[in-house]
């Protein structure tokens, strides 16, 4: 069965950093990968979707790569804001299912 | 378009009551997701449907729990009859292939069994 991890659990940088998110998959047979975010009370709101047979995609601030090889995706946000704390979720597409990581809540202080 | 809407926002009930969640998903989607969310297990893919077609109900926990599309504007997820562990968020969400799959979720209904 695939596992999704993502490392670390929770991460609080300064405003304005550049920061990345880790999400790593055990079974590297995906159809796609999904990063959704998802702020406290509420649903969640994709991100950025990579297909199986690309290696990144961005949009405005946010970079996602995916290594199908090695198993791994990570989200890099660039010059980190309040309002982009939240917690973030990576979800794998494998077959007929969907896996989806714990997730790394982001804390950006002012 | 208003999004995925769910109702209801909230549910409280007793051990043993059957609850009907509610979803009705963005219009010409042709993919439907049940999911349910707790701190101990995280997000759950509970089933999901294509084009009003059960897909996937691995998923489901038990007999208890049910889920029908009756039509593309519309579904339902039956837990009957609930137990406290079933307390959690479910979420629905709908995407549509020409889209690339991304799935856009619903607000989520909080259940609470007591």
């Amino acid at each position: 069965k695939q596992e999704v991890t993502q490392i670390p659990a929770a991460l609080s940088v300064p405003e304005g950093e550049n920061l990345v998110l880790n999400c790593s998959f055990t079974d590297s047979a995906i159809y796609n990968l999904q990063w959704f975010r998802q702020d406290p009370g509420k649903g969640l709101t994709s991100l950025l979707l990579i297909q199986s047979s690309q290696r990144e995609q961005t949009s405005g601030r946010l970079n996602a790569s995916l290594d199908k090889s090695s198993g791994r995706s990570t989200l890099y946000i660039a010059a980190s804001q309040p309002g982009d704390s939240a917690t973030y979720l990576c979800a794998v597409r494998g077959g007929n299912q969907f896996y989806f990581g714990t997730g790394t809540s982001l804390t950006v202080i002012p | 378009d208003a999004g995925v809407i769910q109702s209801p926002r909230h549910e409280v009930t007793e051990m043993g009551q059957e609850v009907t969640l509610r979803c009705k998903p963005i219009s010409g989607h042709d993919y439907l997701f049940w999911y349910r969310q707790t701190m101990m297990r995280g997000l759950e893919l509970l089933i999901y449907f294509n084009n009003n077609v059960p897909i996937d109900d691995s998923g489901m926990p038990e007999d208890r729990f049910s889920a029908k599309m009756p039509n593309a504007s519309f579904s339902t997820l039956k837990i009957q009859p609930s137990e406290p562990r079933d307390s959690a968020v479910y979420f629905c969400a709908s995407s549509l292939v020409g889209t690339g799959e991304t799935q856009y979720f619903g607000p989520g209904t909080r259940l609470l069994v007591l």
